[in-house]
């Protein structure tokens, strides 16, 4: 079944440094959006990103997307100990009525 | 605007009960999504409702599941005669489009 599958699986690092993650998917889609999920807790919606977009910013976080590849990637600039929680990639496919598909995601670890 | 709500958030059944799960979306919102995440994975789409009728059903297991979304009233992810495989946390989202969810806290089963 389609699946975004994030890369690395689980990434640490010391605060103040960037975090990137990617995103791969299957088929083609309307959008793709990234979400935050602290550990049992739900999920916070970070940024969406449409199909016919390649970057877009929001406050620390760069989401880039390449149609052509199949992915998309998630920077978090200056990353803060708050930052550490599972993040994931969903994507919306084309003509399923909006339903999402999502990663397996990817745990950071942010250290002071 | 309260966000989603999901009650209970912790629930405890013993194998062959029923678990009801409640879920109340954002004001303003007609689309409601359920979906279920086991521990260490992503989430996996259940169902996806508008007020009274199920749009589309495709991840709901065949036996057991069921899901309503009453004009009045929350909606409802019933889970008959559970068994020990559905442990897990059962999130509920809403969106006022088919684009943006919004998700509740979720609610966590255990089946002992």
């Amino acid at each position: 079944s389609q699946q975004g599958e994030e890369d690395p699986q689980a990434l640490s690092i010391q605060e103040g440094e960037n975090a990137t993650m990617n995103c791969s998917y299957k088929t083609s889609i309307n959008n793709l959006q990234w979400y935050r999920q602290n550990s049992g807790r739900g999920l916070v919606h970070l940024i969406l990103i449409r199909s016919n977009e390649r970057e877009k910013h929001s406050g620390r976080l760069r989401v880039t997307l390449d149609t052509s590849k199949k992915s998309s990637s998630l920077l978090i600039t200056a990353s803060r100990a708050a930052d550490t929680a599972s993040y994931f990639c969903a994507t919306h496919l084309t003509g399923t009525a909006s339903k999402l598909t999502f990663g397996t995601g990817t745990r950071l670890q942010v250290t002071l | 605007n309260a966000g989603v709500m999901q009650n209970p958030r912790h629930l405890v059944r013993r194998r062959g009960q029923e678990a009801r799960l409640r879920c109340s979306p954002m004001k303003g919102h007609s689309h409601v999504y359920w979906y279920r995440q086991l521990p260490e994975e992503g989430l996996k789409f259940m169902v996806y409702l508008q007020k009274e009728n199920i749009i589309d059903e495709s991840g709901m297991p065949k036996e057991r599941f069921s899901a309503e979304f009453p004009k009045e009233g929350p909606s409802i992810l019933r889970i008959q005669q559970v068994v020990r495989g559905d442990s897990a946390a059962y999130f509920c989202a809403s969106s006022p489009t088919v684009t943006e969810a919004f998700f509740g806290q979720g609610t966590r089963l255990t089946v002992v």
